[in-house]
Formats: C-alpha cells, sequence, structure tokens
C-alpha cells in the first residue's frame, strides 16, 4: 500500500545540536514530498517543497531537505535548532501525476533542551 | 497576511448532537479541506471541496458531512456525535494555481471533545 512512514514518534536535542527527522514513503513513481510544522497551538505552515530538479530543498527557518531515490526519503535536516523550534513536524506527499490530495505522516514531536 | 480561521478553538458536545464547524478562509481560494489530527495517526483528510457546492470524499468521510455554499466558507457537520470523534480539526486552503503541489494554508484548529 502507498504510505508515508515518521519512524519517529519523539525526538529529543540540545538548543544549538545538530537535528535529522526522518520520512519514507512508499510509491511507484516519485511523489510531491512536503515537510510541515505545527507549533503548539497553531495550524500547520509549509517548511519546504520538493517536486523535481536539485534534491536538495531550502525551506524557511533554516530548514533543508534531501531527497534520495535510492532510500525513499526526504528526510529534514537543519545544522543548529534554536528553541524555538519546539513542535511537531509532519512529511507529507501527494504521488505526482495524481488527483489525490495530500497525504500526511503520524509526526515527530520535537523537545529541544537548553 | 493570508488568513484561515476557524470558529471555536475548544467544544465540547453531548453524544448524539449535532455539530458544526465552520472555517472561514479570506484568501478567494477555490479549494477547501477537513482533517482530523489524532496522536500517532498525523492528519487524516475528511473531505474537501474544489468549489463551491461541490465537495469530495476524503479518507475517513464516514460519520461526516459538508456544506459549501459560499466560496470563502466550508462547514463540517457531525450529524449525531460520537464519542470516537473526539479529535483536533484542521481547516485548510489552497488555491488551484498549477496543481497539487500549492501549499496548504492551515487554520489554528477545533478540539473537539464529545462526552
Amino acid at each position: 500500500a502507498q504510505s508515508v512512514t515518521q519512524p519517529d514518534i519523539h525526538i529529543t536535542v540540545s538548543e544549538g545540536a545538530s537535528l535529522e527527522l526522518r520520512c519514507n514513503y512508499s510509491y511507484g513513481a516519485t511523489p510531491y514530498l512536503f515537510w510541515y510544522v505545527q507549533s503548539p497551538g497553531q495550524g500547520l505552515q509549509l517548511l519546504l517543497k520538493y517536486f523535481s530538479g536539485d534534491t536538495l530543498v531550502q525551506g524557511i527557518k533554516g530548514f533543508e531537505a534531501e531527497f534520495k531515490r535510492s532510500q525513499s526519503s526526504f528526510n529534514l535536516r537543519k545544522p543548529s535548532v534554536h528553541w524555538s523550534d519546539a513542535a511537531e513536524y509532519f512529511c507529507a506527499v501527494v504521488p505526482s501525476g495524481s488527483a489525490r490530495q495530500l497525504t500526511f505522516g503520524s509526526g515527530t514531536q520535537l523537545t529541544v533542551l537548553p | 497576511d493570508v488568513k484561515v480561521t476557524q470558529s471555536s478553538r475548544y467544544l465540547v458536545k453531548r453524544t448524539g448532537e449535532k455539530v458544526f464547524l465552520e472555517c472561514v478562509q479570506d484568501m478567494d481560494h477555490e479549494n477547501m479541506f477537513w482533517y482530523r489530527q489524532d496522536p500517532g495517526l498525523g492528519l487524516r483528510l475528511i473531505y474537501f471541496s474544489y468549489d463551491v457546492k461541490m465537495k469530495e470524499k476524503g479518507d475517513i468521510p464516514e460519520g461526516y458531512s459538508v456544506s459549501r455554499e459560499k466560496k470563502e466558507r466550508f462547514s463540517l457537520i457531525l450529524e449525531s456525535a460520537s464519542t470516537n470523534q473526539t479529535s483536533m480539526y484542521l481547516c485548510a486552503s489552497r488555491r488551484t494555481g498549477t496543481g497539487y503541489n500549492e501549499k496548504l494554508f492551515f487554520g489554528s484548529g477545533t478540539q473537539l471533545s464529545v462526552l
């Protein structure tokens, strides 16, 4: 079955440390890929998206993500985490050329220690 | 700045009640969506609408209906609320643009508790 998986339910990092959040998908062809962030009490906000071309995508708030076709992955990274990055992060996909809407992963909760 | 407004932040209802969740967007977007968010399950699409008076079922439409009489407003209706509909409900909108790669704009959510 087609799906998107975020294997880490909860991640804790210290402020200033680097961060990588994992996302894997299982679709026949490369889908459109997204990362959204949900701060406490807020709706979701788009961080970045990938459709084609350069496999390293830059987003807002200093985040980037790398698409790896061989691993069916689209991991989110940040070199130095800030306390304000504490939030829940969702990977989402739309199968390319499909009429289907976004399918979201189950989310990764990020805690940042001072 | 773009805005998607959900009428209630918290809502408490009783089993069997009819519940209306309202969502308004001020961006003249054609597409609107209702998701529910549950711990460990992420966001799941309930219904969406491409245009006024148009609606499409998402992945989990059972127990829900929707109404889109005006472009800016998209209502989610629970005809007879049940305890398993206790959840966070998120509304989103998106312009049609060049396809399904346009980003979604989300409201802040309505936390519904059904007792």
